[in-house]
Parts: C-alpha cells; structure tokens; sequence
C-alpha cells in the first residue's frame, strides 16, 4: 500500500494563476479531506468529503475548490491564487472502521509570489 | 469539538521517558483523546487513542485521568526520532469516524537532547 500520496511536492504559483493539488489514497477510504499548514501553526480543516460526489466545507474554505469522483482521488483547486495560500496543504483519509485513525499524505509546499 | 491545552514545547534526553500532558477540562462523556504527532517536514501521524481506560500500543502509552479532564502521552524511551511536534485532540465518539476532520492546536514540540 503506498497509502496517501500528494502531487506535486513543490509547487511556486504567481498571484491570479490556478493549479490543481493531487490527492490519491489506496486503503479504500471513505473519508477524505484537505488541510493547511502555516508556519508554527497547527493544520486548519479546508474542505472535506465522506465519500464519491459528496463534498462540505471546513474552517477555511474560502479560494479552494473540490470534487470527488472516485472514491480513490481527492483533488483541492485553487482558481485564483493569493499570497495569503502560501502554506503547506495536507490531504487525509480515514474510514469508520480504521477507528477513526486519519492517515496523512506527505503535504505539497506552496509558495504564492 | 472541546478545546485541549498543551505546553508549547517540552525538552527530554535520550533514551529516558517522556511525559507529555494534555488538558480538557471541558471534556463531553462521549470525547474520544487521540495523539498525534508530525516529524519535522512530514504529515501528522496517529499516536494512540482512549477514552477512559489506560491505553498501550507499541509506540507510546495514553493514560488518562479518572476524571477524564486531562491526559498524558508517556514515550517510555525517547529517541531522537521522537522529536516532533505532538498533539492532543478531542473526537466526539459520535462523529462518524472522523470524516470531518480533525481540529489541531498548535500542540507540543517535543525536543530530545543526545
């Protein structure tokens, strides 16, 4: 199992341009969603969803798209990039049967300029 | 979800224990106390979870006051590995498996001197 895995690891955006984080998980997961990172902070909740076509907002979900298709994938959008998105995204997935245990991806580094 | 309350970083030697303390003093009888942790440069990863009775996994023990108002993540022999930032978040037990997320403080960071 290669568990959560994130593309791309680095990303730099220009303010305005839009790009598209990849998120896939192998474990069959029900539940997936999206978090930031920024500096000596802990992760805030920006979207997630509990499973295929069905997707809610979380505490910061103002600049960010999502949609969930498979089961498997989990992409966050962002259509209009700002300065203030530079931070660090993690995406998750659990299931009601692994205890409710999140498992975490490795995280994408962006930097708005 | 009830908020917890961390020291904002705690500092141990190698090879000896650790204690690390969480309080919730506003707890609900249904809050589930989990720990996790995130390496430098990595994604948070699960430590352990109890809700009133003492609990022990191969990395680390929870032991939970009988109050349930706080809570300590004890590493029996810390390695230099173990640094990292740790943190203690409270799961309502009726909130479907997690599929809203989890709510983090800012947590401990955990620094392990050689």
């Amino acid at each position: 199992n290669a568990g959560v895995t994130q593309t791309p690891k680095f990303q730099v955006l220009k303010t305005g341009q839009s790009m598209t984080l990849q998120c896939a998980q192998d474990m069959n997961h029900e539940y997936m969603s999206w978090y930031r990172q920024d500096p000596g902070m802990g992760l805030r909740l920006i979207h997630y969803s509990v499973g295929a076509g069905i997707t809610d907002q979380g505490e910061v979900p103002n600049g960010y798209n999502v949609s969930r298709s498979t089961t498997e994938d989990f992409p966050l959008r962002l259509l209009s990039a700002a300065p203030s998105q530079t931070s660090v995204y993690f995406c998750a997935s659990s299931s009601p049967f692994s205890g409710e245990t999140q498992y975490f991806g490795p995280g994408t580094r962006l930097t708005v300029t | 979800d009830a908020k917890t309350t961390q020291p904002n970083s705690m500092e141990s030697n190698e090879e000896e224990p650790v204690h690390l303390p969480c309080n919730h003093s506003t707890i609900s009888g249904t809050d589930y106390i989990h720990w996790y942790r995130q390496l430098p440069s990595q994604g948070p990863e699960y430590v352990i979870h109890g809700l009133t009775s003492n609990v022990n996994n191969r990395m680390a023990s929870l032991a939970i006051a009988e109050d349930r108002k706080s809570s300590t993540l004890i590493l029996h022999r810390a390695t230099l590995r173990d640094a990292a930032v740790y943190y203690c978040i409270l799961r309502d037990g009726y909130s479907g498996g997690g599929a809203d997320g989890l709510t983090f403080g800012k947590g401990t960071h955990l620094i392990i001197q050689p």
